[in-house]
């Protein structure tokens, strides 16, 4: 079955530098990529999602990356904030409409003021 | 419009006795799907629920069992609950024709077993 590697596990940055977190997966017919942040105590939140016919996506200081090939995503926070500390999950899974989600293992994004 | 909601927040159980776990669906959705996750790790999925029945199912035993009801609304029940159930219980709901778009996740239930 699918297995989704997240790295890395903790990520410390300064106000206003841009955060990488980086994802690998095994399902070559893998063909959906959403990123969840979950904060402390709630639910996982979608901010951002690709699918496997295009290679990125950019929404204002988030983007995601995709290559196929090599089985990587990539989410690209920028000018961090605060209130971008979360726990961080890229998750895979083949969009049939009954989706099931493969998730890595988070990452906890610190950014300091 | 009300997302989906679960009850309840908050659980203690014994080692050995069973839970009943709910979840009502984002207005409009039809498939309800269950997942685990323990501190410190990522959701694992349990199963997922459309037209009443389990359409999918993780790799969990069978002590894990669910239900739908005809409003979409479901169930997670375990059986002969271990130390090692403790975690976060998360219900997402989602549109069967929706081609994969509008996963959401309910709050969640905490479940401890002592």
């Amino acid at each position: 079955g699918e297995n989704v590697e997240q790295h890395p596990s903790t990520l410390s940055v300064q106000e206003g530098d841009s955060a990488v977190i980086k994802c690998t997966y095994s399902d070559s017919a893998s063909n959906y990529f959403p990123w969840y942040k979950q904060e402390l105590g709630k639910r996982p939140q979608l901010i951002i999602d690709i699918r496997s016919n295009v290679g990125e996506k950019k929404d204002q200081r988030i983007a995601v990356t995709l290559n196929k090939t090599a089985k990587h995503f990539s989410l690209h926070i920028t000018e961090t904030q605060p209130e971008d500390s979360a726990v961080y999950f890229c998750a895979a899974s083949i969009d049939t409409g009954f989706q099931k989600l493969v998730f890595g293992t988070g990452t906890r994004l610190l950014v300091s003021p | 419009d009300a997302g989906v909601t679960q009850s309840p927040t908050h659980l203690i159980k014994t080692r050995g006795q069973q839970v009943t776990l709910r979840c009502s669906p984002k207005s409009g959705h039809d498939t309800v799907s269950w997942y685990q996750q323990a501190l410190g790790q990522g959701p694992q999925f349990i199963f997922q629920y459309y037209e009443e029945e389990e359409r999918q199912r993780g790799n969990f035993p069978d002590r894990f069992s669910g239900h739908q009801f005809p409003n979409y609304s479901s169930e997670l029940n375990v059986n002969a609950l271990l130390l090692g159930d403790s975690a976060l219980y998360l219900c997402a709901s989602s549109f069967s024709q929706g081609g994969g778009y509008g996963y959401t996740f309910g709050s969640g239930t905490r479940l401890t077993v002592v």
